[in-house]
């Protein structure tokens, strides 16, 4: 089962920041919290990915608070093509690990 | 940017065929997966392949499931005789996984039918 909490669905103005909330109450030390996102039925597309420390990428921001428990992604300028099914998912970042997808949160970008 | 490829984009096929999905991971990805989602479901795992063998498998990929590398750039899934309920999209994903901090790059997908 997936280790993440996600709102399941949320709506965004065009122009305004998306703010994806998840919580991850369980996550190990060696966990890094990863986001993708699925626009329709296309193939899931990475986003950002962290460990602790915040990042920021040409795409999203991600903020991991200081105990690890939640994070947030931060769709600066959301477009309506942003509209899509955002997952949250906690994974040991090596190679041959599966990652679990939980059913993510579905925002709509409205004009 | 390099793009992990799937082929055919869709498939449909008659219950008892066998049916092989294509990919071309990225060239110089050492890891390689395959996911399927089911109409309406979440994604979830199958396999996951690396330096010729199998690294893990899920409880849905049974003996019906087989992958291969049949060459430096290919990986292929391969269901020996399809069930109704592999109607699915399948994707494929791969990543570099060269020291820490693996990601995951996905295909488009395959959409197969099953009738």
């Amino acid at each position: 089962d997936a280790k993440t909490t996600q709102p399941p669905s949320m709506d965004c103005a065009e122009g305004r920041a998306a703010n994806l909330p998840c919580n991850h109450s369980t996550i190990s030390g060696n966990e890094y919290v990863y986001w993708y996102r699925q626009i329709h039925s296309q193939g899931p597309q990475y986003i950002i990915h962290g460990l602790k420390n915040n990042e920021t990428n040409e795409m999203a921001s991600l903020i991991i608070t200081e105990d690890r428990k939640s994070s947030t992604l931060i769709l600066p300028h959301a477009t309506l093509r942003d509209t899509a099914v955002y997952y949250c998912i906690v994974r040991v970042a090596l190679g041959g690990f599966k990652t679990i997808f939980g059913a993510g949160t579905r925002l709509f970008v409205k004009a | 940017e390099p793009e992990v490829t799937q082929t055919p984009s869709h498939q449909v096929t008659q219950m008892g065929q066998e049916v092989i999905l294509r990919c071309v991971p990225i060239s110089n990805h050492l890891y390689f997966y395959w996911y399927r989602q089911i109409l309406g479901q979440k994604v979830e795992f199958l396999v996951s392949f690396y330096n010729n063998e199998i690294s893990e498998k899920s409880e849905i990929f049974d003996d019906q499931f087989s992958v291969e590398r049949p060459d430096g750039s290919n990986f292929t899934l391969k269901i020996r005789s399809t069930k109704l309920e592999d109607s699915a999209m399948y994707f494929c994903a791969s990543s570099e996984a060269l020291g820490v901090q693996e990601t995951q790059y996905f295909g488009p997908g395959t959409r197969l039918l099953v009738l």
